[in-house]
């Protein structure tokens, strides 16, 4: 998994219903980032941090909350606020002191029923 | 290439062949490119790299170009195999300060045998 796991790999909500998405990385890194991906497009930043007990919103936090209380976990929490969650989540790292790009994990599916 | 819209750019080449997808990218300020490599169901992996103070790099069959005065990256993949098959995006280090890296729509490479 180079480091980084996500769990569950698929996952159902029902309207209305917060559900809570796994980030776990165990290479000691300070930066984690989430990511939605829709069919047929790219990346859209979530939120991120830096550091433990900090974070960032990206472009579509609106409807997402997280939090940063250990180094080695991000969870993402998809709220009843966020009217369209069915999506590809994804969660990386970046692996490399210097920035060499991120490491991503192998991704958790929403989807609303 | 990259673009933006609902419809994923699509490439499609025969088994053998060099492949070359493009990328425009947005900010003239970024520094650092990359290109990851996405099989269905699957995170991002990472591919190759570049700094904007290099024009080329290669890899293992694969090479980047970067052309920073129009702002355009490309990845030629040769001797294109089927595992080749797969969305291939661009991304490009953010402006502000921050390692945060920008990914472009993608383009779906498919291998005809």
């Amino acid at each position: 998994d180079g480091g980084i796991t996500q769990s569950p790999k698929y996952l159902f909500r029902k309207e209305g219903q917060n559900v809570t998405l796994s980030c776990e990385q165990n290479l000691n890194h300070d930066a984690m980032y989430w990511y939605r991906q829709d069919p047929g497009q790219g990346l859209r930043l979530i939120y991120y941090s830096q550091i433990v007990n900090d974070f960032q919103k990206g472009d579509i936090a609106e409807g997402y909350s997280v939090s940063r209380e250990k180094k080695e976990s991000f969870p993402l929490t998809v709220t009843s606020a966020q009217k369209n969650p069915t999506a590809f989540y994804l969660c990386a790292i970046v692996k490399d002191r210097g920035f060499y790009g991120y490491t991503f994990g192998s991704g958790t599916r929403l989807t609303v029923v | 290439g990259e673009s933006v819209g609902l419809h994923l750019p699509t490439l499609s080449v025969q088994e053998g062949d060099n492949s070359i997808i493009n990328c425009a990218y947005s900010n003239s300020a970024s520094d650092y490119f990359i290109w990851y490599k996405q099989e269905s169901g699957k995170g991002p992996q990472f591919i190759i790299d570049i700094r904007s103070n290099m024009d080329k790099r290669q890899g293992q069959r694969v090479t980047v170009l970067l052309n920073k005065t129009v702002k355009h990256l490309s990845l030629q993949i040769a001797a294109t195999q089927p595992g080749d098959s797969a969305v291939y995006f661009c991304a490009e280090s953010g402006a502000q300060g921050a390692q945060k890296l920008v990914f472009g729509q993608g383009t779906r490479l498919t291998i005809n045998p």
